[in-house]
């Protein structure tokens, strides 16, 4: 069993380029979550989603990030026009149903680290 | 709204030691608490977890961490640390009335002195 898997692990960009994040849930998963650690903080919920669905993004920036877990492959976030203050670590986590984390908790990924040059 | 506060960012203690890392929530009706632990380079791992029952809570690698309603706290303990332990901790929150969204203290880093 795989685990959860993010990718890349280190993420350069220049300011105004796009930035893609990806991450494979964990086998028999069909939940995600995004969460954004800025540094010196703790994580940040982003959004959630299932297959296809965006449940709740009310932790996302209105503007420039978007997220989307396809039927097929992984789930990606994707940060458009990046700025400086983009640069973070990014953790996905998945479970497997909608008992949350009383039941199941959260597995995460290594998480992806943004620096924006 | 919910907030986790941890109030040390690095806790440096001695091989075999014992070790305890704060965090303290604001108020709220009922809450689950959660642990997490993050090695270098690695994901976040779940450590330990209270949702009802006994106050006190046992996890992997030996920690434990006591629920204390009056105080809002849920202290992670070790009696005797090894430097396999040093890593980043997190606790995180949270409200009952959210199955899956979680409030995260700033993380304690724990150094393992030789």
């Amino acid at each position: 069993n795989a685990g959860v898997m993010q990718n890349p692990r280190h993420l350069v960009r220049r300011r105004g380029q796009e930035a893609r994040l990806r991450c494979s849930p964990m086998k028999g998963h069909s939940h995600v979550y995004w969460y954004r650690q800025l540094p010196e903080e703790g994580l940040k919920f982003m959004v959630y989603l299932q297959k296809e669905n965006i449940i709740d993004e009310s932790g996302m920036p209105k503007e420039r990030f978007s997220a989307e877990f396809p039927k097929e492959g992984p789930s990606i976030l994707r940060i458009q026009q990046v700025v400086r203050g983009d640069s973070a670590a990014y953790f996905c986590a998945s479970s497997p149903g909608t008992g949350g984390l009383a039941n199941y908790g959260y597995t995460f990924g290594s998480g992806t680290r943004l620096t924006v040059v | 709204a919910q907030s986790v506060t941890q109030l040390d960012s690095q806790v440096p203690v001695f091989e075999e030691a014992p070790v305890e890392l704060r965090c303290n929530y604001s108020s709220s009706v009922s809450v689950y608490l959660f642990w997490y632990v993050q090695y270098p380079n690695q994901g976040l791992q779940l450590l330990l977890k209270y949702l009802s029952g006994s106050t006190l809570v046992k996890g992997i690698n030996g920690f434990e961490a006591e629920f204390n309603k009056s105080q809002t706290s849920f202290h992670l303990r070790k009696p005797s640390v090894h430097i396999s332990d040093t890593a980043e901790y997190f606790c995180a929150v949270s409200d009952r009335s959210s199955n899956y969204q979680l409030i995260w203290g700033a993380g304690t880093k724990l150094i393992i002195k030789p």
